[in-house]
């Protein structure tokens, strides 16, 4: 089977513009969840779909959205951007405990 | 409030030596475990995962240990090699309120092996 595959992989913004990323799961998995990574904080959980519902979400601001499709692929947005959401945004897909996680998204806001 | 903890942010370990890595926990309402091994600019890729109701499970080199009344876990390396210096984040999973499982990461600890 593919792996998680998350498009694009490098993207360069300026402050209070808008991006949106997008994550492909492993074929036959339908839980897709989004994770900020930055420098000293780890993996910070911002949202979890399943079957095209939302039902985990992490505590960002309401400028990080997310949707789900029919096909399980998903997409995050952020809204506004500002400089501290440099970061690496990883999306990982499950159909049971364990997460599988994509490469990851380098966003750098200038 | 971190409910994953991993205390010591690197670890240099030789060549063929066992690499100990630790994580302590505080919520009681995890029933699962994972580690996750991360090379740079890559994503986290699963190492092994342990059921609370275990307190030991073994894959190849990597073991990991469930101490429950310490709410404490660790993974040994054996014998630790080069391609083992990665970044490792140790994960907790709980339910939340609605029924769906929450994981929690910790902020990983970077191990370096020295050939």
């Amino acid at each position: 089977k593919a792996g998680v595959t998350q498009t694009p992989r490098y993207l360069i913004k300026t402050r209070g513009q808008q991006v949106t990323l997008s994550c492909s799961p492993i074929s036959g998995h339908r839980s897709v969840s989004w994770y900020q990574q930055t420098p000293g904080q780890g993996l910070q959980f911002l949202f979890e779909y399943f079957s095209e519902t939302q039902r985990n979400k992490g505590n960002f601001p309401g400028r990080f959205s997310g949707r789900q499709f029919s096909n399980s692929r998903s997409e995050m947005n952020v809204s506004t951007l500002e400089l501290g959401d440099s970061a690496l945004y990883l999306c990982a897909s499950s159909q049971d405990r364990t997460q599988y996680f994509g490469p990851g998204t380098r966003l750098l806001v200038l | 409030d971190q409910q994953v903890k991993q205390n010591s942010p690197s670890l240099s370990v030789q060549e063929g030596r066992i690499s100990i890595l630790n994580c302590d926990y505080t919520n009681s309402m995890f029933d699962y475990f994972l580690w996750y091994k991360k090379y740079p600019a890559e994503g986290p890729t699963f190492l092994i995962s342990i059921s609370s109701i275990k307190d030991k499970n073994e894959d190849g080199r990597f073991t990991v240990f469930l101490n429950k009344s310490a709410k404490h876990l660790s993974l040994h390396i054996v014998p630790s090699q080069p391609g083992d210096s990665a970044v490792y984040f140790c994960a907790a999973i709980s339910m939340n309120s609605g029924g769906y499982q929450k994981v929690t990461f910790g902020i990983g600890t970077k191990l370096q092996v020295i050939p």
